[in-house]
């Protein structure tokens, strides 16, 4: 069955620093990776994915993460974090076939000091 | 296009009461799903569907049903609330063969007293 995990429950950074949150995952096989964002009180805003191929991926809002097979890990990037980015990050994973549901973890909420 | 509409968006009941949460989409997207999310726990996947008279069971189920009998409409039936059901849901819905980028609702907020 696939799970999420992301070990941090809440990260404060001050503005201008970089940033990581971290999502490992378990699966049997090579699985669909996505980062979503949530605002408060807003709905889930796909931040990026990864599908195959390159394993470094780019996203809006200047995010990136790499997906890395041996670790299990799609960790999220940021080099230098806004005010505006302070929300809560869900990683997810879905299974490489159709009919297959999407797992979500339980999430990261990221406070920014101005 | 509207995407992914619910309703309501907000809702209250008593113990033991049903309801419906109505979810639609117009994206002709054939997979649709319901979520929970409670603090602390992230979104957690109720039913999903991937298509119309298919549904199956995500990572908790009990206490809901669902039914697929059109591609736009995926309703979510609470038979018997209970406080436990106190949540945000929201619906999704993405498209099989492309990007499997999910599309959300924006969620309705139940509180069961």
């Amino acid at each position: 069955a696939q799970s999420v995990t992301q070990p941090d429950i809440h990260i404060t950074v001050s503005e201008g620093a970089s940033l990581e949150l971290r999502c490992n995952y378990s699966y049997g096989a090579t699985p669909y990776l996505f980062w979503y964002v949530q605002s408060p009180g807003q709905g889930l805003q796909l931040l990026l994915k990864y599908f195959s191929g390159d394993t470094l991926v780019q996203g809006i809002k200047g995010f990136e993460a790499e997906f890395k097979r041996s670790q299990s890990s799609f960790n999220l990037r940021k080099p230098s974090v806004h005010w505006s980015d302070a929300a809560e990050y869900f990683c997810a994973v879905g299974a490489r076939t159709s009919y297959d549901k999407v797992i979500f973890g339980p999430g990261t909420s990221l406070s920014v000091i101005p | 296009n509207a995407g992914v509409t619910q309703t309501p968006k907000f809702q209250v009941l008593k113990t033991g009461q049903s309801m419906t949460l109505q979810c639609a989409q117009d994206m002709n997207h054939e997979y649709m799903s319901w979520y929970r999310q409670d603090p602390g726990m992230g979104l957690r996947l109720i039913h999903y569907s991937v298509g119309a008279g298919i549904t199956d069971q995500g990572e908790v189920p009990n206490g809901y049903n669902v039914s697929r009998s059109t591609t736009e409409d995926f309703p979510l039936r609470l038979l018997s609330a209970a406080p436990s059901q106190t949540s945000v849901y929201f619906c999704a819905s993405r498209d099989l063969e492309f990007s499997y980028e999910q599309y959300f609702g924006p969620g309705t907020r139940l509180t069961v007293t």
